[in-house]
């Protein structure tokens, strides 16, 4: 029973681009999501974070949009850079406590 | 300041064998989370500690592994007879109280496990 589900495993786009990075989830009791940003052999990078009471943050080149009826939110990086490819993960919990995250995504940005 | 510290970076060990692996979570922060990610898969739960309180040990795989955190700091994480299934790379983070409403979690940079 995955609760989290990234179901893209890799997206490709254009250096300049946009790129838009999509999570799924079941469960409704969770109010705090977040997505990470994971290099190979290195521990995940927090880079944003939504609380289930709004629908949209953003942060510099990162805004996570957040559709509670749909129990989805998405990840958009823009302009996106080179420097950004990665295996980016979204997570989600229930007030704190353990994460679940999302198989994650690999994203390549091509110069 | 300094960020959560693991080690060691990398362990091999024989199939049977026990193994512990070390946390340094960053000061301050009273929340300590063990992760585990296996070759190609996502990062999978396995236990939490919380101040005081009794950990929350929902996601250990088997009684073969264990956890515990000393004077609310450094944590260990102990897996018995090893099995070539527990091969993964073992990510530890913490984060400040959570009663703040400061969820994000700061990972180490992993223990890579190689059971043979």
């Amino acid at each position: 029973d995955q609760q989290v589900k990234q179901n893209s495993p890799s997206l490709s786009v254009q250096e300049g681009r946009i790129s838009i990075l999509n999570c799924d989830y079941t469960n409704s009791m969770f109010d705090y999501f977040l997505w990470y940003k994971k290099y190979p052999a290195e521990g995940p990078t927090f880079l944003i974070s939504i609380s289930s009471i709004k629908d949209k943050n953003e942060d510099g080149r990162f805004t996570v949009f957040l559709n509670k009826s749909a129990k989805h939110l998405s990840l958009h990086i823009v302009p996106s850079q080179p420097g950004d490819s990665a295996v980016y993960f979204c997570a989600a919990s229930n007030q704190g406590g353990k994460l679940i995250f999302g198989q994650g995504t690999e994203l390549s940005v091509k110069p | 300041g300094a960020g959560v510290s693991q080690s060691p970076s990398n362990k091999v060990t024989e199939k049977g064998k026990d193994v512990e692996l070390r946390c340094d979570p960053i000061s301050g922060h009273t929340a300590l989370y063990w992760y585990r990610q296996s070759l190609g898969q996502g990062l999978e739960f396995l236990i939490y500690f919380q101040g005081n309180s009794a950990p929350d040990k929902s996601g250990l795989p088997s009684d073969r592994f264990s956890a515990e955190r000393t004077g609310g700091s450094v944590s260990t994480l102990t897996i018995q007879r090893t099995q070539q299934e527990d091969s993964a790379v073992y990510l530890c983070a913490s984060s400040p109280d959570p009663a703040l409403a400061l969820y994000e979690q700061y990972f180490g940079p992993g223990t890579r496990l190689t059971v043979t």
